[in-house]
């Protein structure tokens, strides 16, 4: 069965503070997909960033980053030198491969709130 | 390009009622997924629909049934409302191509059932 963990229901942090935000995968696929998006208050997701399986480089993109580490099964979001405007519930889900016809299901962790105060 | 849009943005039913949610997909996306978002949870996947086909279905009962139109835009049906189904729908489209996984969300509709 598939299934992500994202351990850390809430994390509060000060402006300019680092902060990892952790996501754990449980799959039998070889291939597979690991997402990560941003729900702000509005309640629209956001997509951040899409890995597959077969890459494990790390991605940095301004101030966000990405560590994905297959011998753990964990994908985790750094966001370096946060600001207000990260504050947001960010979820981390998983794609399985795609089967026959063009089935794009997420299997989605619960979600980290994360409060970045000024 | 246009963006993922939904309506109505909110709405409020009463237990035994019906409800239609409507979504306009992304400009050059042929694919549509609905989403069960209750409140403090992840999306539950309700659907998904690629050219105007069913293609795959979550552990929702067959009162939420759906379809897709040829301009891809979709419509998700809900009957007989239950109060477990006040959630945020959240839909999604994206293009069916092999090299294309991700997901654009709308705003959601806010379905309150009393």
């Amino acid at each position: 069965a598939q299934k992500v963990t994202q351990a850390q229901t809430e994390i509060s942090v000060v402006e300019k503070e680092d902060v990892t935000l952790d996501c754990v995968y449980e799959t039998r696929d070889t291939t597979y997909y690991l997402f990560w998006y941003k729900q702000p208050p509005s309640g629209e997701l956001v997509f951040l960033i899409r890995r597959n399986s077969f890459d494990e480089q790390n991605e940095i993109s301004g101030r966000y980053s990405w560590n994905f580490q297959k011998s753990t099964s964990s994908f985790n979001f750094t966001i370096t030198a946060s600001q207000v405007v990260d504050s947001a519930v960010y979820f981390c889900a998983l794609s399985e491969a795609p089967r026959a016809g063009n089935n794009r299901k997420l299997i989605w962790g619960l979600g980290t709130s994360l409060a970045v105060n000024p | 390009e246009t963006g993922v849009t939904q309506s109505p943005t909110h709405l409020i039913k009463t237990r035994g009622q019906q409800v239609t949610l409507r979504c306009s997909s992304q400009s050059g996306h042929n694919t549509v997924s609905w989403y069960q978002q209750a409140l403090g949870q992840g999306p539950q996947f309700i659907f998904q629909y690629y050219r105007e086909e069913e293609n795959g279905r979550g552990n929702f009962p067959p009162r939420f049934s759906g379809l897709q139109f040829p301009n891809y835009s979709s419509e998700m049906n809900v009957s007989t409302l239950e109060l477990g189904d006040s959630a945020l729908y959240l839909c999604a489209s994206s293009f069916g191509g092999a090299l294309s996984y991700e997901q654009y969300f709308g705003p959601g509709t806010r379905l309150t059932v009393t």
